[in-house]
């Protein structure tokens, strides 16, 4: 039983496109996180969710919009994508807020535009 | 300069062996993570502590608050082990180090 799980696992793309990464975890934890981690393996928190509430909104450029439809769910839209986006994209969650609560991530999904 | 520095970058081992990784950062924090990613890519949490020490098997944290330093160690490392261990800190904001990467030869 997956604890927390992504889709798509892969997803190749055109610059300019739009696309969509679903999350969603089965925890009941009421905090859910997107990393981003770059090609160097420098991984980089994006957003965090508590109680389908933004709380942490890092540098992130506003083509990225994530969305909480309720606790269990946090997709990761992203608009005119660029060659940059090129990264491999972590979904988290965590019962307590912030990082004073075990993180379990999903498989992650690599992103490549073309 | 990051907020998280990990040593060494890289680390190769003989099975069997005692391994340590370094972590120290500068911003105050409320936790610290220790996070194990295996070569297939996927992200492990293996500690999360804010002070002394923790063991879960082979697996040793530990965690100077004055100091600003966490170590994790391996003891009677194994091939299995290989893998990139990344140490972050959670403050006011997330920070992670740039991660350890382990190669344990049988």
């Amino acid at each position: 039983d997956t604890a927390v799980s992504q889709t798509p696992k892969y997803l190749v793309t055109q610059m300019g496109n739009d696309k969509s990464i679903k999350c969603e975890q089965n925890l009941g934890h009421d905090t859910m996180y997107w990393y981003k981690q770059d090609s160097k393996k420098f991984l980089k928190i994006m957003f965090s969710y508590n109680n389908k509430e933004l709380i942490i909104n890092e540098t992130v450029p506003n083509r990225f919009s994530p969305k909480s439809p309720d606790k269990a769910h946090l997709n990761l839209h992203i608009n005119s994508l660029e060659l940059g986006d090129s990264a491999v994209y972590f979904c988290a969650s965590s019962q307590i807020l912030q990082g004073e609560g075990e993180q379990f991530f999903g498989p992650g999904t690599r992103l490549t535009v073309l | 300069k990051n907020e998280v520095e990990q040593s060494p970058q890289n680390l190769t081992a003989q099975e069997g062996e005692f391994i340590t990784i370094n972590c120290s950062y500068s911003v105050g924090i409320s936790a610290l993570h220790w996070l194990q990613q295996h070569p297939g890519g996927g992200i492990v949490s293996l500690f999360m502590l804010s002070s002394g020490k923790k063991k879960h098997g082979r697996l040793i944290a530990t965690i100077n608050i004055q100091e600003k330093h966490s170590s994790l160690h391996i003891t009677a490392s194994h091939p299995r082990d290989s893998a990139v261990y990344i140490c972050a800190v959670a403050g006011n904001q997330f920070y992670f180090g740039t991660g350890t990467s382990l190669t344990v030869i049988p």
